[in-house]
C-alpha cells in the first residue's frame, strides 16, 4: 500500500462546478498537509498549507484535513477553466530527526468553459 | 524576486551516459530540494540539500546524487543513464525548511534513449 493514495482521474467538470479532490494516507505520523497546482509544462505551486484537523479557506479554494480518517480534500468552489491543471497533495512527517516529504501523484482536473 | 530557475529545460541523452542538471534558488533561500516527476510514479523526492549538506534523501540508487555550494545553488548528476531515468526533474527551495513553502522550478525534461 501506498504511503498517499490519490485518485489520478482526469476530472472534467463545467466551469461553476464545486470540484472535490481527495488523498488518503496510512502513515498517521503525518503532520503538515499541502496542496500544489500544477499547470502544463510548469513547477507544482503551494495552494493550501495546514497542520490540523479542520478546514482552511482561501478564497474559492478550502482545504479539509480528517486525521481520524486519514483523509484530506481540496474542495475548488465556482471552478473556473484557469483551474485546469493537476493538483498534488503531499504530506511531511519526521522520521529519525529529518523530514519526509510525500506526494501523492496527482489529480487532472479539465474546467469546460 | 526572480524564482527558482533550472538548466538545462530539455535534455536528451543516451543509456550509461552521466548527467549535471543545474539549480539556481530564491535569493535567500538556503534549503533545495530535488525531485523526478514521471507519470508512473508521480513526484519522487530525491534529496534535499542545506547549506552545502545533504540534510534529507530519497530511495533513490547512488546513480543519483547532488551537491549544493556556497551560494546555495545545486546542481544533481545522475551517472550511468537507464532508460527509466527519462523524467522532469523538478528543483524547489524554501528559506528552512521542507514544510515550509516551497518554490518549484520549471523543470528540466531528461529524455534517455
Amino acid at each position: 500500500q501506498k504511503e498517499v493514495e490519490q485518485d489520478p482521474g482526469p476530472l472534467s467538470v463545467p466551469e461553476g462546478a464545486i470540484v472535490s479532490l481527495n488523498c488518503t494516507y496510512s502513515n498517521s505520523a503525518f503532520q503538515y498537509f499541502m496542496w500544489y497546482r500544477q499547470y502544463s509544462r510548469k513547477g507544482p505551486e503551494l495552494l493550501m498549507y495546514t497542520y490540523s484537523s479542520g478546514n482552511k479557506e482561501d478564497g474559492r479554494f478550502t482545504a479539509q484535513v480528517d486525521k481520524s480518517s486519514k483523509y484530506i480534500s481540496l474542495f475548488i468552489r465556482d471552478s473556473q477553466p484557469s483551474d485546469s491543471a493537476t493538483y498534488l497533495c503531499a504530506m511531511t512527517y519526521t522520521q529519525g530527526g529529518s523530514e519526509k516529504l510525500v506526494f501523492g501523484k496527482g489529480t487532472k482536473l479539465t474546467v469546460n468553459p | 524576486k526572480a524564482g527558482v530557475t533550472q538548466t538545462p529545460r530539455y535534455l536528451i541523452k543516451t543509456r550509461g551516459q552521466q548527467v549535471t542538471l543545474s539549480c539556481s534558488p530564491i535569493s535567500g533561500h538556503r534549503s533545495v530540494s530535488w525531485y523526478q516527476q514521471t507519470p508512473g510514479q508521480g513526484l519522487q523526492f530525491l534529496f534535499e540539500y542545506f547549506s552545502e549538506t545533504q540534510r534529507n534523501k530519497g530511495n533513490f540508487p547512488g546513480r543519483f546524487s547532488g551537491r549544493q555550494f556556497s551560494n546555495s545553488r545545486s546542481e544533481m548528476n545522475v551517472s550511468t543513464l537507464e532508460l527509466g531515468d527519462s523524467a522532469l526533474y523538478l528543483c524547489a527551495s524554501s528559506f528552512r525548511a521542507v514544510q515550509e513553502t516551497q518554490y518549484f522550478g520549471p523543470g528540466t525534461r531528461l529524455l534517455v534513449l
